[in-house]
C-alpha cells in the first residue's frame, strides 16, 4: 500500500542548470498532478495528466517547464535553465476520483 | 490567482478548544475540499463537500458550504496538539473539476 513517492526529497542547484523531479503515483491511479508551493503560500497548479489524454499544461509558468508521464505511471517534471524564483517545494499528487493523494514533495533550491 | 482565500491566516488556541477556519472563493464550483499539511510534508485530504451539499461531518471535523456567499468553513472540535498544521481549502470548478485551486492556508497552532 505505498503512497505517492517523489525524488529527490531535496535538490540544490545552481542558476542556469536543468533539474528533473520524479513522481511515482499510487498504482492504478489514472490522474497525476504537479503543483508548486512557495514558502508560506498555497499550492499553484502546474500540470495534469489523465490516462492517455493530452495533458493540461495551463499552469506551467514558462516554457522552461515541461513534464512527461511515461506508460501512464511515473512522471518527470523538468525545469530548464533554472532561476532563483523557481525555488519552491514541488508536489505531486495522484487520484482515481475527486480526492487527491499527495507525495512528500521535492524542495528545490536554486542558488 | 488564488481561487480560495482562507482566514484567519494564523490561529492559536488551547487544546480542547474549537478551531474555526473560513474560506472564500470567487467562481462557481463543483466541489470544495479541505486538506491538512504538516510542516514540511505532503497534504492530506480531510473532507470533500459538493456544491449541492450544505454541511458535512467527519469525526471531529464539520464543514459547511454556502454557495450564495461563496464561502466555506472548517470547524475542528475539541482540538488536540496533533491538530497543529496548516489547513487549505481547494476548489474544483465545474468546467474542469479535476483541477484544484488552493487558497493560501490557515496555520493552526494548538497549545498543549
Amino acid at each position: 500500500g505505498a503512497g505517492v513517492s517523489q525524488s529527490p526529497s531535496n535538490k540544490v542547484t545552481e542558476k542556469g542548470k536543468d533539474v528533473e523531479l520524479r513522481c511515482d503515483p499510487i498504482s492504478g491511479h489514472t490522474a497525476l498532478y504537479w503543483y508548486r508551493q512557495s514558502l508560506g503560500q498555497g499550492l499553484e497548479f502546474l500540470i495534469y495528466f489523465q490516462g492517455n489524454s493530452a495533458p493540461d499544461k495551463s499552469g506551467l509558468p514558462s516554457d522552461r517547464f515541461s513534464a512527461e508521464r511515461t506508460g501512464g505511471s511515473v512522471s518527470t517534471l523538468t525545469i530548464q535553465r533554472t532561476q532563483q524564483e523557481d525555488s519552491a517545494v514541488y508536489l505531486c499528487a495522484s487520484s482515481s476520483g475527486a480526492e487527491q493523494f499527495f507525495g512528500p514533495g521535492t524542495r528545490l533550491t536554486v542558488l | 490567482s488564488q481561487q480560495g482565500e482562507e482566514d484567519p491566516q494564523a490561529l492559536s488556541i488551547q487544546e480542547g478548544e474549537n478551531a474555526t477556519m473560513n474560506c472564500s472563493y470567487k467562481t462557481s464550483i463543483n466541489n470544495l475540499q479541505w486538506y491538512r499539511q504538516n510542516s514540511g510534508r505532503g497534504l492530506v485530504h480531510l473532507i470533500l463537500i459538493r456544491s449541492n451539499e450544505r454541511e458535512k461531518h467527519s469525526g471531529r471535523l464539520r464543514v459547511t458550504l454556502d454557495t450564495s456567499k461563496k464561502s466555506s468553513s472548517l470547524l475542528i472540535t475539541a482540538s488536540r496538539a496533533a491538530d497543529t498544521a496548516s489547513y487549505f481549502c481547494a476548489t474544483a470548478r465545474g468546467d474542469s473539476s479535476y483541477k484544484l485551486i488552493f487558497g493560501s492556508g490557515t496555520r493552526l497552532l494548538v497549545r498543549p
